[in-house]
């Protein structure tokens, strides 16, 4: 069974512009999850989706968002880069939800530096 | 605010021995408790976790205890092997905020040969 898939890999930004980042899940997997990863920081919750729905949310800014398509692959974007957005993001699925109740699967991350 | 935390940035331990990584919370509203690992270039990996209602769970060389009246976390691994050397994160959740997972900033584990 093929893992969590992420892309792009690596992504350079320069502040003010856009990102999308996307996440395909585990095949079966209608629990998306996406998770900001700083140095020296855990990871802190950003959306959770369901069913093309967002179930959860973390205490990011407006300038995050996310979707999730109907073939439960999922999209986050950042608008309007500031250089604190420079992280790795994560995303993760399982087969039921909450996230964090059940097992996540994780994908390699995105690590996106803004300059 | 952080609701968890690993106090221990990096752990070093002989091979065979016993590791034992720890983790404390704030909130007593948590009543579901994860372990992950993750290798550098990586995403975490699913080690054990732990309800509430339990004080003990096993799973092979992984055992993770929990005191809540210390609001304490712990990670045993026995014996420790080579493949042991990684970031280690305690995450912990809630049914009051939607199991949203709340994460510590990890513990880094060397297991010296």
């Amino acid at each position: 069974k093929a893992g969590v898939t992420q892309t792009p890999r690596y992504l350079i930004k320069t502040r003010g512009q856009q990102v999308t980042l996307s996440c395909s899940p585990i095949s079966g997997h209608r629990s998306v999850s996406w998770y900001q990863q700083t140095p020296g920081q855990g990871l802190q919750f950003l959306f959770e989706y369901f069913s093309e729905t967002q179930r959860n949310k973390g205490n990011f800014p407006g300038r995050f968002s996310g979707r999730q398509f109907s073939n439960s692959r999922s999209e986050m974007n950042v608008s309007t880069l500031e250089l604190g957005d420079s992280a790795l993001y994560l995303c993760a699925s399982s087969f039921r939800r909450p996230a964090g109740y059940n097992e996540q699967f994780f994908g390699p991350g995105t690590r996106l530096t803004v300059l | 605010d952080q609701q968890v935390k690993q106090n221990s940035p990096s752990l070093s331990v002989q091979e065979g021995r016993i590791s034992i990584l720890n983790c404390d919370y704030t909130n007593s509203m948590f009543d579901y408790f994860l372990w992950y690992k993750k290798y550098p270039a990586e995403g975490p990996t699913f080690l054990i976790s732990i309800s509430s209602i339990k004080d003990k769970n096993e799973d092979g060389r992984f055992t993770v205890f929990l005191n809540k009246s210390a609001k304490h976390l712990s990670l045993h691994i026995v014996p420790s092997q080579p493949g042991d050397s990684a970031v280690y994160f305690c995450a912990a959740s809630a049914s009051d905020s939607n199991y949203q997972l709340i994460w510590g900033a990890g513990t880094k584990l060397i297991i010296k040969p």
